[in-house]
């Protein structure tokens, strides 16, 4: 079973606009990550905040955890066409080393 | 490194055939991970590997399928025998562990059982 849900689902933006997507998990984690997926290719690691963050960022990238509502968010600002892909957060909890999947926000990047 | 190595990267197969997808992950890597990834159902976990021992196979749907890692450098996910509901794109991915949870994919098999 899944353990984060992205919100939403799918997401249609302009060059030069920022993307805002939501993960909601369940149990109680050691570290959220987020990944993109570009179109009949595998995953690529974005970026990782550790359960005793509260915000980090990366480039264009902004990561935000919140422990006590148990989401997490990832912003992308000016975004570039070639930002059009899936994004997934990932949860690692529990069993050490256990990487699980939420359903992805598919974000389209229009020039 | 090449990174992670999955073969075949497609593979067409009759119904009741069996089907051996492999995985070579990158060197030194402690932890190795199959996932299986649907429309409906997104990406699942089917089971993964610490040091070449299965961790938690809880994700694999049936006894239909099967996963080895006889060594740290190879690992197969086996379908016997298949069906068309198998029909997904199988992912592998390996971390390094030792606290590094960062996860490497491979490029994807995609299975189509007809």
């Amino acid at each position: 079973s899944q353990q984060g849900e992205e919100d939403p689902q799918a997401l249609s933006i302009q060059e030069g606009e920022n993307a805002t997507m939501n993960c909601s998990y369940k149990t109680s984690i050691n570290n959220l990550q987020w990944y993109r997926q570009n179109s009949g290719r595998g995953l690529v690691h974005l970026i990782l905040i550790r359960s005793n963050e509260r915000e980090k960022h990366s480039g264009r990238l902004r990561v935000t955890l919140d422990t006590s509502k148990k989401s997490s968010s990832l912003l992308i600002t000016a975004s570039r066409a070639a930002d059009t892909a899936s994004y997934f957060c990932a949860t690692e909890g529990g069993s050490w080393g256990k990487l699980q999947f939420g359903a992805g926000t598919q974000v389209v990047v229009t020039p | 490194d090449a990174g992670v190595i999955q073969s075949p990267r497609h593979e067409v197969t009759e119904m009741g055939q069996e089907v051996t997808l492999r995985c070579k992950p990158i060197s030194g890597h402690d932890y190795l991970f199959w996932y299986r990834q649907t429309m409906m159902r997104g990406l699942e976990l089917l089971i993964y590997f610490n040091n070449n021992v299965p961790i938690d196979d809880s994700g694999m749907p049936e006894d239909r399928f099967s996963a080895k890692m006889p060594n740290a450098s190879f690992s197969t996910l086996k379908i016997q025998p298949s069906e068309p509901r198998d029909s997904a794109v199988y992912f592998c991915a390996s971390t390094l562990g030792q606290g590094s949870t960062e996860a490497f994919f491979g490029q994807g098999t995609r299975l189509t059982v007809v």
